[in-house]
């Protein structure tokens, strides 16, 4: 149950696209295509951005993209805005009925 | 609306127990898999257990097996985390998330987790 490897931040301006990518093995991230992100900040409940690697809950803006190739999952975050500053979590579903988050990302609009 | 609400956490000697309780409304409780998730100070998100709408099978991190038991009254829309021998590890903001599960091609997954509770503290320390 390793936790799905993260880059610890990306930064853009507004206006700008990051991408963010999580990596996992065949065992998780590659094994399933159960990828689901999660928009945090701090002190509030965490909010479900992205799952089945694409698809986008009712709510969220379709500035947030996601996909999957092989063992690294991808969210994009198009024409970003300030209030998309935050960290940000991949979770995928690992086998045995267990989930694995990724190590998280900070999201810093400049 | 659909709501999660935690309750139960608060400060305990290393070695100690507490129980946490997570209040769903809003929607069938007994109609959905529930899961526990923690945030340590400075860490990222961490899963810790899981059930089944019917609470026939639970599953847990490796990091809290044989020392947390989850469970669930249906009757009282009411989830729970029975957190025994605790650690200073285990110092954390402890989420409730109502999961989405369901079959594919024969076989039982969990998805992901859709709606969240705003956590409640546990702190471990002498």
């Amino acid at each position: 149950q390793s936790a799905l490897t993260q880059p610890r931040s990306v930064s853009g301006s507004p206006g700008q696209s990051v991408t963010i990518s999580c990596t996992g093995t065949n065992s998780d991230v590659g094994g399933y295509n159960y990828v689901s992100w999660y928009q945090h900040h701090p002190g509030k409940a965490p909010k479900l951005m992205i799952y089945d690697v694409s698809k986008r809950p009712s709510g969220v803006p379709d500035r947030f993209s996601g996909s999957k190739s092989g063992n690294t999952a991808s969210l994009t975050i198009s024409g970003l805005q300030a209030e998309d500053e935050a960290d940000y979590y991949c979770c995928s579903y690992a086998g045995s009925y267990t989930f694995v988050f990724g190590t998280g990302t900070k999201v810093t609009v400049l | 609306e659909v709501q999660l609400v935690e309750s139960g956490g608060g400060l305990v000697q290393p070695g100690g127990s507490l129980r946490l309780s997570c209040a769903a409304s809003g929607f069938t409780f007994s109609s959905h898999a529930m899961s526990w998730v923690r945030q340590a100070p400075g860490k990222g998100l961490e899963w810790v257990s899981a059930t089944r709408g019917s609470g026939g099978r639970t599953n847990y991190a490796d990091s809290v097996k044989g020392r947390f038991t989850i469970s669930r009254d249906n009757s009282k829309n009411t989830l729970y985390l029975q957190m025994n021998s605790l650690r200073a590890e285990d110092t954390a903001v402890y989420y409730c998330a109502k999961a989405v599960d369901g079959y594919s091609y024969g076989n039982y997954y969990y998805y992901y987790m859709d709606v969240w509770g705003k956590g409640t503290t546990v702190t471990v320390s002498s």
